[in-house]
């Protein structure tokens, strides 16, 4: 079972739909997660992060956690073409709290 | 301020050939830094992290090697590359983790 799990996708959502993006993770004590944004050909950028479980708003982005169920989500609000990316969920391993585990992504397509 | 510079961007190199990319941290003191390699269409994988400098933690065995010889300073190495080692090489850095990295723009590795 990977750390983190994250279906590849494409998700395609038409734009100014909802997007909402998934990822479940096996260590029970991580304690903090994260939601990363690569573009094609470059380097990931911190999008959202969370700690508590619930929602967590930022604009158009909300970052949602469930421990209990060890998953994370993300919602995009009225998606734009420029969303269009490959989303990555991190967590961090209850072992260190140097690690962040990463899932291998899931790529998000908003159609014009 | 806090930013990370890592170069080249781009590199092919021989197979057997040695490598070496810095990577450098500006506006913050004692940082932990990160390597990560991802490789064509896959997740992150972290290779190394340091808490300090000389203090280097090794996450999977392989050809290659990190030091970091100054507070600042993270350097991946190999004597002699693999075609498997072909990727992108990302840095990162943080203060703890519970805010995430922040990723260098990267090197594009080819071992032909």
């Amino acid at each position: 079972q990977k750390e983190v799990e994250q279906n590849s996708g494409p998700l395609s959502v038409p734009e100014g739909a909802i997007a909402s993006l998934n990822c479940t993770y096996s260590d029970r004590g991580s304690q903090s997660f994260f939601w990363y944004r690569q573009y094609s050909g470059k380097s990931p950028e911190l999008i959202m992060f969370i700690y508590s479980n619930g929602d967590k708003e930022d604009g158009r982005f909300t970052a949602q956690l469930n421990k209990a169920s060890q998953y994370v989500s993300l919602l995009i609000r009225d998606s734009q073409p420029s969303d269009s990316a490959t989303y990555l969920c991190a967590v961090t391993r209850m072992d260190s709290s140097y690690k962040l585990i990463f899932g291998s992504g899931t790529r998000l397509l908003v159609r014009p | 301020s806090q930013t990370i510079h890592q170069w080249p961007a781009t590199l092919v190199q021989p197979v057997g050939s040695p490598l070496s990319l810095e990577c450098t941290v500006e506006g913050t003191s004692n940082p932990n830094l990160y390597w990560y390699r991802q490789a064509a269409g896959r997740g992150l994988q972290l290779l190394f992290y340091s808490v300090g400098i000389g203090q280097i933690s090794s996450e999977v065995p392989q050809n290659l090697s990190a030091s970091r010889p100054q507070d600042r300073q993270f350097i991946l190495s190999s004597k002699k590359l693999l075609l498997s080692d072909s990727g992108f090489y990302l840095c990162a850095w943080s203060w703890t983790n519970h805010y995430g990295y922040t990723f260098g723009s990267g090197t594009r590795l080819t071992v032909v």
